[in-house]
């Protein structure tokens, strides 16, 4: 029972340049979500996704979109990356959406825009 | 969502019972009360959770007063690998509260031998 993986640990991308963060989850959670972490700051919700085939924005959902592409998998695109977006990214999963579940998290993304 | 205050730092000593107050004035009626440890280049675990009164478990203690105002994490016997972030969170089940999950910045515990 792995819990929820990421890939990959560490990117270092160009401005303009685009990837995909992959997180997967064995746990048969219904709820997933992206999160994203600055230096010194708490953890901010960029999108999540209630249950398989439903998504919705957080906090700070510009300049992401994501993909819930089975109960499994939930992955976070950046279209066209910008220094910005320099940060350390967090998946996490639950049973259900909402405060009163517990929120399983991934070891992040630590990634790099140059 | 209702807010929550922590302080941003702690200090302590190996051994010593530590206890992290955390402020949530304006608290609905349907929120839950939610503690996460945060190690450095880890994502948050989950510590405890409760709605009124106390709740324990086998790493902390939840004290939650009778008007829900506000919440103490304790944490007995603390150890030097207790150091880390602890965040305070506060919600209500999914009905338009997910949106708003935020951990804010947390408090710093720092153990020291």
């Amino acid at each position: 029972n792995a819990g929820v993986t990421q890939t990959p640990k560490f990117q270092v991308l160009k401005t303009g340049q685009s990837m995909t963060l992959q997180c997967a989850q064995d746990m048969n959670h219904n709820s997933m979500y992206w999160y994203r972490q600055d230096p010194g700051m708490g953890l901010r919700l960029i999108y999540y996704s209630a249950s398989e085939g439903t998504t919705d924005k957080g906090e700070v959902p510009n300049g992401y979109n994501v993909s819930r592409l089975n109960k499994r998998e939930f992955s976070l695109r950046l279209e066209s990356a910008a220094p910005s977006q320099t940060s350390v990214y967090f998946c996490a999963s639950s049973t259900l959406p909402g405060h009163n579940y517990e929120q399983y998290f991934g070891p992040g993304t630590r990634l790099t825009v140059t | 969502l209702a807010k929550t205050t922590q302080p941003i730092s702690m200090d302590s000593y190996e051994g010593q019972e530590v206890n992290i107050t955390c402020s949530h004035n304006n608290i609905a009626t349907n929120d839950y009360i939610t503690w996460y440890q945060q190690f450095p280049s880890q994502g948050p675990r989950f510590i405890i959770q409760g709605y009124k009164t106390k709740v324990t478990n086998e790493v902390a203690s939840l004290f939650i007063p009778a008007d829900r105002k506000s919440s103490t994490l304790s944490l007995p016997r603390v150890s030097l690998s207790d150091t880390a972030v602890y965040y305070c969170l506060v919600g209500a089940p999914y009905g338009g509260a997910t949106n708003k999950l935020i951990f804010g910045t947390g408090t710093l515990l720092a153990v020291q031998p």
